[in-house]
């Protein structure tokens, strides 16, 4: 069974990169017909999709974030990462990957991101 | 942007109760739309996808259904482990709306 598993630093610095990484287990990415998302969660508060990618390099973006975020995926490493840019306050949450199409059918545990000086 | 109107936020019910919750959307998004529970501390977990097919392993006391743009997450028969919190989600477009959430909680 697929595992998804998030990494990346808990603290960054407002107008830096937030830079995440998802790594999958329990399969192979490059088997194909997969779909590879990020979401995110205000503390207490509701959740938004960022985006996400086709195992072959395709990406989809959510629009409010189109113009700083990068969602990446490296198949020989079973990994795809999430670069957000000029990261400000609004931008601290729990940060989610997830295995589907613009849905979620498999979620890592998620990790907490704050950003602040 | 499609908007997901969902409702209502809070439900309180006890445990054998028939839940339902409803998520309007502001536009027509076919059945591209996924239901999920999440507990504290949990990522969520997902119930229903394409408006109304199970996902697998989930109980078939979760039901899901489509009326033009209105969507309903049933559950027929409330159990203990079901009190968390529910979340609609469209994915017609890009940007996966979710509906702002209603938590299920003990009346």
């Amino acid at each position: 069974q697929v595992q998804l598993q998030e990494s990346g630093p808990g603290l960054v610095k407002p107008s830096q990169t937030l830079s995440l990484t998802c790594s999958v287990s329990g399969g192979s990415m490059s088997s194909g017909g997969d779909y590879w998302g990020w979401i995110r969660q205000h503390p207490g508060k509701g959740l938004e999709w960022i985006g996400y990618i086709y195992y072959r390099g395709s990406t989809y973006y959510n629009p409010s974030f189109q113009s700083r975020v990068t969602i990446s995926i490296d198949t020989s490493k079973n990994q795809f990462s999430l670069n957000l840019r000029s990261v400000t306050a609004a931008d601290t949450a729990v940060y989610y990957c997830a295995r589907g199409e613009g849905w979620g059918r498999v979620w890592g545990q998620g990790t907490t991101v704050t950003v602040s000086s | 942007d499609i908007q997901m109107t969902q409702s209502p936020s809070t439900l309180s019910a006890s445990v054998g109760d028939r839940v339902t919750i409803t998520c309007r959307a502001s536009q027509n998004i076919n059945e591209w739309l996924a239901w999920y529970q999440q507990k504290p501390g949990k990522a969520p977990k997902v119930l229903i996808y394409h408006a109304s097919t199970l996902e697998s392993g989930v109980p078939s006391r979760f039901s899901g259904s489509r009326s033009g743009t209105e969507f309903t997450l049933t559950i027929s028969s409330l159990q203990p482990d079901d009190f968390a919190t529910y979340y609609c989600q469209q994915y017609a477009t890009y940007s996966g709306t979710f509906g702002q959430g209603t938590k299920v909680d003990v009346k």
